[in-house]
């Protein structure tokens, strides 16, 4: 049973536009929200985090919201650039035990120019 | 600085093989990690260790074995590799204060 989920395996977004990832988990104890961005053959790379006291981070053109009435996050790209193509990993932990995120699946966004 | 290496970037074993991934990380960090990621699917966890010469299981251990014999390595040993271990191995190192740095992944086939 997937505790974090990311219902859209892609998505394709024309350069300069938005790019909106969504997310959505079930587990009331997660509190503290992760997105990672993996280019192929690299390693996922830390982009943003939120944590539940909060519902907006933003960072550059990379903002998060989350909605915790609702249990869902999203990641808003603006203005979404050709590197930003990349498969994008939404997690969630809960902050007061071990250091364990729960990842999604993924989602593959690609930016076309 | 390299940050978190792992050896080697490719293997491919034939069943029944054993091998150890080497993971190291030169930013003194306590925490280190082992995930596999399969195709449609996200970081699953196998072992993590919390600090020098401790490890514990995550979401999929069965078929791995883990050591930390020294605080900046940690590896992963298959004993006897099946073709369900073919996969993408991550492996992560974090202080206490911060979040997961990974490393650049251990491309593994089981034929």
């Amino acid at each position: 049973d997937q505790q974090v989920k990311q219902n859209s395996p892609s998505l394709s977004v024309q350069e300069g536009r938005i790019s909106i990832l969504n997310c959505d988990y079930t587990n009331s104890m997660f509190d503290y929200f992760l997105w990672y961005k993996k280019y192929p053959a690299e390693g996922p790379t830390f982009l943003i985090s939120i944590s539940s006291i909060k519902d907006k981070n933003e960072d550059g053109r990379f903002t998060v919201f989350l909605n915790k009435s609702a249990k869902h996050l999203s990641l808003h790209i603006v203005p979404s650039q050709p590197g930003d193509s990349a498969v994008y990993f939404c997690a969630a932990l809960a902050s007061g035990g071990s250091y364990i995120p729960t990842f999604g699946r993924g989602t593959s966004l690609i930016v076309h120019p | 600085n390299a940050g978190v290496t792992q050896t080697p970037k490719f293997r491919v074993l034939k069943t029944g093989q054993s091998m150890t991934l080497l993971c190291a990380q030169d930013m003194n960090h306590e925490y280190m990690y082992w995930y596999r990621q399969d195709p449609g699917m996200g970081l699953r966890l196998i072992h993590y260790s919390v600090g020098e010469g401790t490890t514990a299981k995550g979401e999929v251990p069965d078929g791995y074995n883990v050591s930390r014999l020294k605080k900046q390595n940690f590896l992963l040993g298959l004993e006897s590799a099946a073709p369900s271990q073919t996969s993408v191995y991550f492996c992560a190192s974090r202080s206490l204060a911060d979040t997961q740095y990974f490393g650049p992944g251990t491309r593994l086939t089981v034929l």
